[in-house]
Protein backbone atom coordinates (compact mmCIF):
# COMPACT_ATOMS: atom_id res chain seq x y z
CA UNK A 1 0.00 0.00 0.00
CA UNK A 2 1.22 3.60 -0.57
CA UNK A 3 0.58 6.05 1.99
CA UNK A 4 2.13 9.56 2.75
CA UNK A 5 2.88 10.72 6.09
CA UNK A 6 2.88 14.74 7.18
CA UNK A 7 3.24 14.26 10.96
CA UNK A 8 3.22 17.92 11.66
CA UNK A 9 -0.26 19.25 11.51
CA UNK A 10 0.17 22.91 11.96
CA UNK A 11 3.66 24.61 12.39
CA UNK A 12 4.10 28.07 13.26
CA UNK A 13 6.84 30.25 13.19
CA UNK A 14 8.41 33.82 13.44
CA UNK A 15 9.26 35.43 10.37
CA UNK A 16 13.29 34.77 9.37
CA UNK A 17 13.19 31.92 11.04
CA UNK A 18 14.01 28.42 9.11
CA UNK A 19 11.62 25.89 8.57
CA UNK A 20 11.47 22.36 7.93
CA UNK A 21 8.08 20.36 7.21
CA UNK A 22 8.70 16.62 7.26
CA UNK A 23 7.34 13.70 4.47
CA UNK A 24 7.78 10.27 4.91
CA UNK A 25 5.99 7.82 2.53
CA UNK A 26 5.26 4.30 2.38
CA UNK A 27 6.17 2.25 -0.83
CA UNK A 28 6.99 -1.35 -2.04
CA UNK A 29 8.09 0.13 -5.37
CA UNK A 30 11.16 0.39 -6.47
CA UNK A 31 10.21 3.68 -8.68
CA UNK A 32 8.02 6.51 -8.04
CA UNK A 33 8.01 9.91 -7.86
CA UNK A 34 7.71 12.73 -4.83
CA UNK A 35 5.88 15.86 -4.73
CA UNK A 36 5.64 19.02 -3.23
CA UNK A 37 2.61 20.98 -3.43
CA UNK A 38 2.01 24.66 -1.47
CA UNK A 39 -1.69 26.05 -0.95
CA UNK A 40 -1.67 29.24 -0.10
CA UNK A 41 -5.12 30.48 1.52
CA UNK A 42 -6.64 31.31 -2.20
CA UNK A 43 -6.99 27.87 -2.38
CA UNK A 44 -4.78 27.27 -5.59
CA UNK A 45 -2.57 24.33 -5.49
CA UNK A 46 1.07 25.35 -6.36
CA UNK A 47 3.45 22.60 -7.87
CA UNK A 48 6.90 23.44 -5.97
CA UNK A 49 9.04 20.20 -6.68
CA UNK A 50 8.87 17.22 -8.30
CA UNK A 51 11.86 14.28 -7.54
CA UNK A 52 11.81 10.70 -8.89
CA UNK A 53 13.51 7.66 -6.24
CA UNK A 54 16.95 7.24 -8.28
CA UNK A 55 17.80 11.26 -7.31
CA UNK A 56 18.67 11.33 -4.08
CA UNK A 57 20.59 14.71 -4.41
CA UNK A 58 19.42 17.72 -2.47
CA UNK A 59 17.85 20.02 -4.38
CA UNK A 60 17.89 23.93 -3.82
CA UNK A 61 15.46 26.55 -5.48
CA UNK A 62 16.03 29.96 -3.77
CA UNK A 63 15.20 29.85 -0.06
CA UNK A 64 13.22 26.52 -0.88
CA UNK A 65 15.76 23.10 -0.45
CA UNK A 66 14.55 19.35 -0.53
CA UNK A 67 15.98 16.52 1.48
CA UNK A 68 15.65 13.61 0.11
CA UNK A 69 16.85 10.34 2.00
CA UNK A 70 15.69 6.50 0.76
CA UNK A 71 16.94 5.67 3.85
CA UNK A 72 14.61 6.75 5.75
CA UNK A 73 11.91 7.00 3.35
CA UNK A 74 11.69 11.04 3.51
CA UNK A 75 11.55 13.78 1.37
CA UNK A 76 11.57 16.53 3.96
CA UNK A 77 11.02 20.40 2.92
CA UNK A 78 13.03 23.60 4.22
CA UNK A 79 12.13 27.04 4.00
CA UNK A 80 15.34 29.70 5.10
CA UNK A 81 14.54 32.66 6.43
CA UNK A 82 10.54 32.36 6.09
CA UNK A 83 8.49 35.19 4.94
CA UNK A 84 4.79 36.45 5.84
CA UNK A 85 3.81 35.13 2.32
CA UNK A 86 5.15 31.39 2.88
CA UNK A 87 2.08 30.91 5.16
CA UNK A 88 -0.30 28.31 3.73
CA UNK A 89 -0.46 24.42 3.46
CA UNK A 90 2.23 22.66 1.94
CA UNK A 91 1.06 18.94 0.52
CA UNK A 92 3.87 16.18 0.29
CA UNK A 93 2.69 13.71 -2.71
CA UNK A 94 3.59 10.21 -3.66
CA UNK A 95 3.00 8.69 -7.78
CA UNK A 96 3.62 4.83 -8.36
CA UNK A 97 5.23 4.59 -11.84
CA UNK A 98 2.58 1.88 -13.54
CA UNK A 99 1.19 1.48 -16.77
CA UNK A 100 -2.43 2.00 -14.90
CA UNK A 101 -1.44 5.18 -12.76
CA UNK A 102 -1.43 8.15 -15.24
CA UNK A 103 -0.09 10.66 -12.92
CA UNK A 104 -2.43 9.96 -10.04
CA UNK A 105 -0.84 11.39 -6.91
CA UNK A 106 -1.41 10.00 -2.97
CA UNK A 107 -1.30 12.87 -1.07
CA UNK A 108 -0.51 13.85 2.79
CA UNK A 109 -2.57 15.37 5.01
CA UNK A 110 -0.93 19.00 4.94
CA UNK A 111 1.06 20.87 6.79
CA UNK A 112 -0.23 24.20 7.81
CA UNK A 113 2.93 26.35 8.24
CA UNK A 114 1.89 30.00 9.63
CA UNK A 115 3.98 32.74 9.59
CA UNK A 116 4.10 35.69 11.76
CA UNK A 117 5.87 38.98 10.75
CA UNK B 1 -3.29 34.29 -18.14
CA UNK B 2 -4.60 32.02 -16.43
CA UNK B 3 -4.26 28.39 -18.08
CA UNK B 4 -6.56 26.09 -15.54
CA UNK B 5 -9.64 28.03 -15.98
CA UNK B 6 -12.46 26.64 -13.94
CA UNK B 7 -16.19 28.03 -13.57
CA UNK B 8 -18.07 29.06 -11.12
CA UNK B 9 -15.72 30.09 -8.49
CA UNK B 10 -18.45 29.73 -5.90
CA UNK B 11 -21.27 27.34 -7.05
CA UNK B 12 -24.44 27.02 -4.17
CA UNK B 13 -26.92 24.59 -5.00
CA UNK B 14 -29.98 23.10 -3.48
CA UNK B 15 -29.97 19.51 -2.47
CA UNK B 16 -30.56 17.00 -4.94
CA UNK B 17 -30.45 19.41 -7.75
CA UNK B 18 -28.14 18.74 -10.62
CA UNK B 19 -25.19 21.01 -10.59
CA UNK B 20 -22.46 20.79 -13.53
CA UNK B 21 -19.09 22.48 -12.51
CA UNK B 22 -16.76 23.66 -15.24
CA UNK B 23 -12.75 23.59 -15.99
CA UNK B 24 -10.95 24.28 -19.42
CA UNK B 25 -7.36 24.28 -20.20
CA UNK B 26 -4.78 26.18 -22.72
CA UNK B 27 -1.85 23.70 -21.62
CA UNK B 28 -3.04 20.94 -23.96
CA UNK B 29 -2.29 18.42 -21.61
CA UNK B 30 -3.24 15.56 -22.03
CA UNK B 31 -4.40 14.65 -18.53
CA UNK B 32 -7.18 16.34 -16.47
CA UNK B 33 -8.34 15.18 -13.06
CA UNK B 34 -11.05 16.37 -10.55
CA UNK B 35 -10.32 16.26 -6.66
CA UNK B 36 -12.59 16.83 -4.04
CA UNK B 37 -11.09 18.58 -0.96
CA UNK B 38 -13.44 18.94 2.25
CA UNK B 39 -12.17 21.30 4.86
CA UNK B 40 -8.58 20.54 6.28
CA UNK B 41 -8.21 17.80 3.94
CA UNK B 42 -5.78 16.41 1.08
CA UNK B 43 -7.30 16.30 -1.95
CA UNK B 44 -8.88 13.44 -3.19
CA UNK B 45 -8.75 11.91 -6.00
CA UNK B 46 -12.77 11.52 -7.97
CA UNK B 47 -11.48 10.56 -11.64
CA UNK B 48 -9.33 11.21 -14.15
CA UNK B 49 -8.83 11.52 -17.99
CA UNK B 50 -5.83 10.55 -20.06
CA UNK B 51 -6.69 11.70 -23.09
CA UNK B 52 -10.58 9.88 -24.02
CA UNK B 53 -9.87 7.12 -21.63
CA UNK B 54 -12.28 7.87 -18.74
CA UNK B 55 -10.59 6.30 -15.25
CA UNK B 56 -12.99 6.23 -12.07
CA UNK B 57 -11.63 5.59 -8.59
CA UNK B 58 -13.51 2.67 -6.87
CA UNK B 59 -14.57 4.57 -3.99
CA UNK B 60 -16.19 7.36 -5.85
CA UNK B 61 -19.68 7.42 -5.57
CA UNK B 62 -22.13 7.28 -8.37
CA UNK B 63 -23.32 10.50 -8.28
CA UNK B 64 -20.20 11.86 -9.51
CA UNK B 65 -19.75 12.03 -13.18
CA UNK B 66 -17.02 13.68 -15.76
CA UNK B 67 -17.24 14.54 -19.30
CA UNK B 68 -14.29 15.20 -21.23
CA UNK B 69 -16.02 16.50 -24.66
CA UNK B 70 -12.51 18.04 -26.56
CA UNK B 71 -8.62 18.11 -24.53
CA UNK B 72 -9.57 21.61 -23.42
CA UNK B 73 -12.68 20.76 -21.31
CA UNK B 74 -14.12 18.88 -18.88
CA UNK B 75 -16.71 18.73 -16.65
CA UNK B 76 -18.02 17.18 -13.01
CA UNK B 77 -21.54 16.86 -12.73
CA UNK B 78 -23.26 15.75 -9.77
CA UNK B 79 -26.53 14.00 -10.04
CA UNK B 80 -28.09 15.00 -6.86
CA UNK B 81 -26.07 16.86 -4.22
CA UNK B 82 -26.58 15.76 -0.92
CA UNK B 83 -24.81 17.98 2.22
CA UNK B 84 -21.94 15.75 2.23
CA UNK B 85 -21.14 16.83 -0.99
CA UNK B 86 -20.04 20.76 -0.41
CA UNK B 87 -16.37 20.74 -0.70
CA UNK B 88 -14.11 22.66 -2.60
CA UNK B 89 -13.71 20.72 -6.20
CA UNK B 90 -9.86 21.12 -7.81
CA UNK B 91 -9.42 20.39 -11.40
CA UNK B 92 -6.11 19.73 -12.64
CA UNK B 93 -3.39 19.14 -15.66
CA UNK B 94 -1.09 17.23 -16.33
CA UNK B 95 1.05 16.18 -19.34
CA UNK B 96 1.69 12.62 -17.82
CA UNK B 97 2.43 9.67 -19.88
CA UNK B 98 0.76 6.00 -18.74
CA UNK B 99 4.31 5.54 -16.62
CA UNK B 100 6.10 9.08 -15.57
CA UNK B 101 4.04 11.62 -13.56
CA UNK B 102 4.82 15.39 -14.45
CA UNK B 103 3.61 18.25 -11.87
CA UNK B 104 0.06 19.06 -11.84
CA UNK B 105 -1.21 22.74 -12.75
CA UNK B 106 -4.54 23.37 -10.81
CA UNK B 107 -7.12 25.62 -11.42
CA UNK B 108 -8.47 27.89 -8.60
CA UNK B 109 -11.22 25.07 -7.77
CA UNK B 110 -15.02 25.29 -7.14
CA UNK B 111 -15.96 25.98 -3.59
CA UNK B 112 -19.48 23.77 -3.89
CA UNK B 113 -22.33 24.98 -1.40
CA UNK B 114 -25.10 23.08 -0.62
CA UNK B 115 -28.04 24.10 0.94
Amino acid sequence: AQKVTQAQTEISVVEKEDVTLDCVYETRDTTYYLFWYKQPPSGELVFLIRRNSFDEQNEISGRYSWNFQKSTSSFNFTITASQVVDSAVYFCALSRVDSGNTGKLIFGQGTTLQVKP
Amino acid sequence: DAMVIQNPRYQVTQFGKPVTLSCSQTLNHNVMYWYQQKSSQAPKLLFHYYDKDFNNEADTPDNFQSRRPNTSFCFLDIRSPGLGDAAMYLCATSRATRTVPYGYTFGSGTRLTVV
